[in-house]
């Protein structure tokens, strides 16, 4: 089965600095998703990507998907108070009925200091 | 606007006893899932419905039952079978069942045990 490890599990930033959340898996992805949980919350879908070498980004989050497709990156340009939160990867992983299951990363949990 | 509804935000379970917790989506998804999150692990599936009236079970059935009535609404039943169900539960839905296709997520239901 296909599993996701994201580094660092946790991260506290100062307000105003640049960090990088990674997800790696241990198949090649075909589809991954980001995803911003705030706790005691739902998830709030940031975005997929598909192919290798893939870079979309949203106001100041930007997030990649690399070549060989195994790892993605999420990076956050001058973090806010409002970044905080855990954010998660999720995978596709196809069974042999067709289905699409999605395989979550623990998550990773950004503090932001003002 | 447009989302998923989890009610209620908070439950207890007695013991023995089998709780319904409600799920409902405005989004026209043809698709739905539940999730049960818990502590230090990932999210878990425990059942999805690509269609009305069909459903599967996911990793974790074991303890829960489901419906699919209705297109909009996909209600998760855990019963006294389930030894521990202390956790956050998280419904979500996507356009159709199948890979890269974004699941967007309810506010979640906590369940406690009294």
């Amino acid at each position: 089965s296909q599993e996701l490890e994201q580094s660092p599990q946790s991260l506290i930033v100062q307000e105003g600095k640049n960090l990088t959340i990674n997800c790696t898996s241990s198949k090649t992805l075909y589809g991954l998703y980001w995803y911003k949980q705030k706790y005691g919350e739902g998830l709030i879908f940031l975005m997929m990507l598909q192919k290798g070498g893939e870079e979309k980004s949203h106001e100041k989050i930007t997030a990649k998907l690399d070549e060989k497709k195994q790892q993605s990156s999420l990076h956050i340009t001058a973090s806010q108070p409002s970044h905080a939160g855990i954010y998660l990867c999720g995978a596709d992983t196809m069974n042999s009925g067709g289905y699409q299951k999605v395989t979550f990363g623990i998550g990773t949990k950004l503090q932001v200091i003002p | 606007d447009g989302g998923i509804t989890q009610s209620p935000k908070y439950l207890f379970r007695k013991e023995g006893q089998n709780v319904t917790l409600s799920c409902e989506q405005n989004l026209n998804h043809d698709a739905m899932y539940w999730y049960r999150q818990d502590p230090g692990q990932g999210l878990r599936l425990i059942y999805y419905s690509q269609i009305v009236n069909d459903f599967q079970k996911g990793d974790i059935a074991e303890g829960y039952s489901v419906s699919r009535e209705k297109k909009e609404s996909f209600p998760l039943t855990v019963t006294s079978a389930q030894k521990n169900p202390t956790a956050f539960y998280l419904c979500a839905s996507s356009m159709f069942g199948g890979s890269n296709q974004p699941q967007h997520f309810g506010d979640g239901t906590r369940l406690s045990i009294l």
